[in-house]
């Protein structure tokens, strides 16, 4: 089956700056990669997501870009704020929602 | 509309008790599922639900059962509780098994002592 790998597990940023969590995963078959973001107690969100037709994708202060070749994704935060600090999780799947698997989450901390 | 609901919110069980945890969403969906979130393993999902009538298992099935009640509601049930099912629970719902869009419940926090 798929296996997803994350990191870091922690990212400490000073405000303003940007931050970058990576992913990589092993089935070549997988084609979607979302991700989602939890705030502290809160339920996970979807905050954008990647199709394997489509190298980059930016919605306002967050991109993701995809290489199949390398099998791996990164999520790009630019202009942190403070509400960016949350635990983000990469996932990746094939068809149907029941093949998406999780990374283990990064921790992401925005320093006033 | 209050999207996916679950109850409880926290639960402490003792070994070997039961317990059935609600989930119950009002947009429409079709596909419902139940995931455990444990520190540093991300989500595992347990069971979905891909229409009304079907549930199959995930990665994680072991200890657990599912019923989809009708298109709205889809429950999880500990037989028989062990520690090692101290999680973090949430379902997620999803207009259909290939619509790789989740909407999470707010999550049920279970301790079993």
């Amino acid at each position: 089956g798929e296996n997803v790998e994350q990191h870091p597990s922690t990212l400490s940023v000073q405000e303003g700056d940007s931050a970058v969590i990576k992913c990589t995963y092993s089935d070549s078959a997988s084609n979607y990669f979302p991700w989602y973001k939890q705030e502290l107690g809160k339920r996970p969100q979807l905050i954008i997501d990647i199709r394997s037709n489509v190298g980059e994708k930016k919605d306002q202060r967050i991109a993701v870009t995809l290489n199949k070749t390398a099998k791996h994704f990164s999520l790009h935060i630019t202009e942190t704020q403070p509400e960016d600090s949350a635990v983000y999780f990469c996932a990746a799947s094939g068809f149907g929602n029941e093949k998406l698997t999780f990374g283990t989450g990064t921790r992401l901390t925005i320093i006033p | 509309n209050a999207g996916v609901t679950q109850t409880p919110k926290f639960q402490v069980l003792k070994t070997g008790q039961s317990m059935t945890l609600q989930c119950a969403q009002d947009m429409n969906h079709n596909s419902m599922y139940w995931y455990r979130q444990d520190p540093g393993m991300g989500l595992r999902l347990i069971y979905y639900s891909a229409s009304e009538g079907t549930t199959d298992k995930g990665e994680v099935p072991n200890g657990y059962n599912v019923s989809r009640l009708n298109k709205r509601e889809f429950s999880l049930r500990l037989e028989s509780a062990a520690p090692s099912q101290t999680s973090v629970y949430f379902c997620a719902s999803s207009e259909a098994r290939d619509d790789e869009k989740l909407f999470f419940g707010s999550g049920t926090q279970l301790s079993v002592l």
